[in-house]
């Protein structure tokens, strides 16, 4: 079985501020892929990012960012010089890669970009 | 466009009362899931089909029936609703398991 660990419950942070959200996963599976959602005040579910085990690179994506470090089971998401519109709830998800396609969520972050 | 759809995307009912919620996705994805999300807890996956006619249960899957018998398709059945069941509740579609999930627009359930 797998897990997902989002220990950070709220992060507040002013406009222009830098914030990382930390995302820590376990599996059995030596191939697997993990997600970041975001999940803005309206409710919906927007994907992100998909990475898969193999491909340790960091990307960046405008002013997104993420740091998957095997070695650790993390994959960390930093927003940089955030905005009011980031303000939203930051899901990790991972899914392993066998005949069980379960996706399994962390907690959530939810994350408040004061003007 | 692209999307996957809920019906109805808010319902108030009493406990007991047989309900259905409908999913459909316009992409030709074969992988399709329902989940509730939950204060502090998350979305947990409830049930998934990798194909027509293949359903799997997820990590909550009591109370809760699918079925997948078109492509397009999947409905959430609750054939007794209990208050334990209010959330707010998330179809998803995928090419195939592990491929990007994308998720319809949710519906808020209220059991009384």
């Amino acid at each position: 079985a797998q897990k997902v660990t989002q220990a950070q419950t709220e992060i507040s942070v002013v406009e222009k501020e830098d914030v990382t959200l930390d995302c820590v996963y376990e599996t059995r599976d030596t191939t697997y892929y993990l997600f970041w959602y975001k999940q803005p005040p309206s409710g919906e579910l927007v994907f992100l990012i998909r990475r898969n085990s193999f491909d340790e690179q960091n990307e960046i994506s405008g002013r997104y960012s993420w740091n998957f470090q095997k070695s650790t089971s993390s994959f960390n998401f930093t927003i940089t010089a955030s905005q009011v519109v980031d303000s939203a709830v930051y899901f990790c998800a991972l899914t392993p890669d066998s005949n069980d396609y379960k996706l399994s969520f962390g907690a959530g972050t939810t994350v408040t970009v004061r003007a | 466009e692209a999307q996957v759809t809920q019906n109805p995307r808010y319902l108030i009912t009493v406990t007991g009362k047989k309900l259905t919620v409908t999913c459909s996705q316009n992409m030709n994805h074969e992988y399709m899931s329902w989940y509730r999300q939950d204060p502090g807890l998350g979305l947990r996956q409830i049930y998934y089909s990798m194909n027509v006619e293949v359903t799997d249960k997820g990590d909550v899957p009591e109370g809760y029936k699918v079925s997948r018998k078109e492509k397009r398709n999947f409905p959430l059945i609750l054939e007794s609703p209990s208050p334990n069941q209010t959330s707010l509740y998330f179809c998803a579609s995928g090419r195939e398991g592990r491929e990007t999930q994308y998720f319809g627009p949710g519906t808020r359930l209220l059991v009384l």
